[in-house]
């Protein structure tokens, strides 16, 4: 099992909705990060937490807001999705951020906007 | 060109058949790799690091060229429960901390 634990496994949202996805990690991970997977793709990066701190944005439209109010938490809030944004969000952690680190997934939150 | 590149197959191949994977990577600033394993509707699985050296577990190797930029998986006596999708993975590094992946190679193990 994975040691990543993703809130909720589904959600279902309307257009005008607020939410939030939770991502929780007790491995003593420095770095964090959110990926967006739509069927049949890979994983696709949206964001990376080191140290608390967010260094990557991949572009991600300001409708996703992440959030890392500790070193084993990591949210991303969501606002006025879009159906095209269904998809599964992906969590992951590793030791540090750089060369040879590994990345562990969270079993991830299968999204569905109406 | 795309960063990292796979044959998605499908690889259709019966049990106890020896199956290979190759994956190429166009930025030569990569600096880790990785094979994952995903099955259908659940997150990937670090299958194994991939060094220079090369490196085996049990019935799976995996080998780096750094010259030719790719990267093999080689499965031996394979099992039903091989059956998944291998995705390829390339860490840049140098702050871009993110891991790139491949489309991933879909492998059917058949009895």
């Amino acid at each position: 099992d994975t040691e990543v634990t993703q809130t909720p496994k589904h959600l279902v949202m309307g257009m005008t909705n607020k939410k939030s996805l939770k991502c929780e990690q007790h491995m003593g991970h420095r770095a964090m990060y959110w990926y967006k997977q739509k069927a049949k793709k890979p994983p696709e990066l949206m964001f990376v937490y080191s140290y608390e701190k967010l260094s990557i944005n991949e572009s991600v439209p300001s409708r996703f807001s992440p959030e890392c109010p500790n070193s084993s938490l990591l949210n991303l809030h969501l606002h006025a999705l879009q159906p095209e944004d269904s998809a599964l969000y992906l969590c992951a952690s590793s030791q540090e951020v750089g060369r040879g680190n590994i990345q562990y997934f969270g079993a991830g939150t299968r999204l569905s906007v109406l | 060109r795309k960063e990292v590149e796979q044959d998605p197959g499908p690889f259709n191949v019966p049990e106890g058949a020896t199956v290979a994977f190759n994956c190429t990577y166009s930025n030569s600033a990569s600096q880790s790799f990785f094979w994952y394993r995903q099955d259908c509707r659940k997150e990937p699985k670090l299958l194994m690091s991939v060094y220079s050296s090369g490196n085996e577990d049990g019935r799976f190797t995996a080998q780096l060229n750094r010259a030719s930029q790719y990267i093999s998986l080689l499965i031996r006596d394979s099992k039903l429960s091989d059956s998944a999708t291998y995705l390829c993975v390339v860490n840049i590094g140098g702050g871009a901390d993110g891991l790139t992946f491949g489309k991933g190679t879909h492998l059917i193990i058949q009895p």
